[in-house]
């Protein structure tokens, strides 16, 4: 299993470009969500997913779209970049486990600077 | 609104010595997770506390719950130069994850 994978690594913007940061996990996990993350902040949810064709947003999902078409997949729409956007962006796939618990798995991060 | 909250944020320590990292959080939960961060790097799942009174250990770390004081504690016991990361409390709220602001420690020789 390749676990959750994101795409670009490394992405510079200008500001007002769209973009999308990919994500996709071959774990079948039903449950998927985008956090970013800024110093002296921790991670903050930006939107989620409990399955295929369902998202909800999260803390901070301003300025920010996403969807599922598949199990698979998570990507996340930056509609208009701004520089406030400059961030790292982790995805997570994570199941409801047999003790009750979430499972989670993160992928590497996207590290994304608008200038 | 659910608020996670760790103390302290800096953790400047002697090898050898001990410390604890406190999270507090605003709602009642029974989960409760520890991760560990390294520089440019992703999150990797140290524990899952589950219930009141839950105690787990791995090497020099052990954590703890107190789901009625809302307060997790990570012990680090005699401090060594591989435990340098930062370090992060995060309650759950079904799938998703609210996390504390990240403990940043250093270990000095």
């Amino acid at each position: 299993n390749a676990g959750v994978t994101q795409t670009p690594k490394f992405q510079v913007l200008k500001t007002g470009q769209s973009m999308t940061l990919q994500c996709a996990q071959d774990m079948n996990h039903e449950y998927m969500s985008w956090y970013r993350q800024d110093p002296g902040m921790g991670l903050r949810l930006i939107h989620y997913s409990v399955g295929a064709g369902i998202t909800d947003q999260g803390e901070v999902p301003n300025g920010y779209n996403v969807s599922r078409s598949t199990t698979e997949d998570f990507p996340l729409r930056l509609l208009s970049a701004a520089p406030s956007q400059t961030s790292v962006y982790f995805c997570a796939s994570s199941y409801l486990t047999g003790t009750g618990i979430y499972e989670q798995y993160f992928g590497p991060g996207t590290r994304l600077t608008v200038t | 609104e659910l608020k996670v909250e760790q103390n302290p944020l800096f953790l400047s320590m002697q090898e050898e010595k001990n410390y604890t990292i406190y999270c507090n959080y605003s709602t009642t939960s029974d989960r409760l997770y520890w991760y560990r961060q390294d520089p440019g790097k992703s999150l990797e799942s140290l524990f899952v506390l589950l219930s009141n009174g839950a105690v787990k250990q791995e090497g020099r770390l052990m954590a703890s719950l107190d789901t009625k004081a809302r307060l997790s504690t990570l012990h680090i016991t005699a401090a060594v130069h591989d435990l340098s990361a930062t370090y992060f409390c995060a309650v759950d709220r079904g799938s998703r994850l609210t996390f504390g602001e990240g403990t940043q420690l250093t270990v000095n020789p």
